[in-house]
């Protein structure tokens, strides 16, 4: 079991806003990073930080944190945005391991 | 640009030991770590430690010490993963990542990848 724990499964209807979310208690000191991953393909950082876009990441993507949970929101989703969503922290023991979330499979209706 | 080159695929069997490379280029290699993740089929991303490519500090993940060891060459850019005892559940691909560090400490992140090395664990 992670100690992140993410939804497994989440549909958006084309354009429209998605949020994809990430709980633990080692959110509540450290802030999480997400990443995009599609079939056969090295995943992608897509957030980090409070709200980090790499170069090259579309301003659709953007992150937020509250209390135990980060979540990642897709503002106008689009079909290449189906994919894997995995959230990484560290974990809650104190000894900075990371640790991912389960993963949440988006589909773009 | 920066680019994390891997070795190619790798087939052995259980309690043989697997050496994985990742050769660094684009970037001055001592500023950053290296994590490294791994991904058994049709399953999610499981971190399996880091190194510092500074001064060779590690950190492994607690289902792997004593099977996993990390160490950098700086003198080719290549930071190594070795695991030992394989077992069939170690099946997977293994990446390794470049690790950055922001906001004080408070969110580490995985900006640069390599390609991925299928390692097959098998009799």
């Amino acid at each position: 079991s992670s100690e992140l724990t993410q939804d497994p499964a989440v549909s958006v209807a084309l354009g429209q806003t998605v949020r994809i979310t990430c709980q633990g208690d080692s959110l509540r000191s450290y802030y999480a990073s997400w990443y995009q991953q599609k079939p056969g393909q090295a995943p992608v950082l897509v957030i980090y930080g409070k709200n980090n876009r790499p170069s090259g990441i579309p301003d659709r993507f953007s992150g937020s944190s509250s209390g135990n949970t980060a979540s990642l929101t897709i503002t106008g989703a689009q079909a290449e945005d189906e994919a894997d969503y995995y959230c990484n922290s560290r974990d809650s023991s104190g000894n900075h391991r990371g640790v991912f979330g389960g993963g949440t499979k988006l589909t773009v209706l | 640009q920066v680019q994390l080159v891997q070795s190619g695929a790798e087939v052995k069997k259980p309690g043989a030991s697997v050496k994985v490379s990742c050769k660094a280029s684009g970037y001055t290699f001592t500023s950053y770590g290296i994590s490294w993740v791994r991904q058994a089929p049709g399953q999610g991303l499981e971190w399996m430690g880091w190194i510092s490519a500074y001064n060779g500090n590690t950190n492994y993940a607690q289902k792997l010490q004593g099977r996993v060891t990390m160490t950098t060459d700086t003198s080719t850019s290549t930071a190594y993963m070795e695991l030992r005892s394989l077992r069939s559940d170690d099946t997977a691909v293994y990446y390794c990542a470049r690790q950055g560090i922001a906001a004080a400490g408070r969110v580490y992140y995985f900006d640069y990848w390599g390609q991925g090395t299928l390692v097959t664990v098998s009799s």
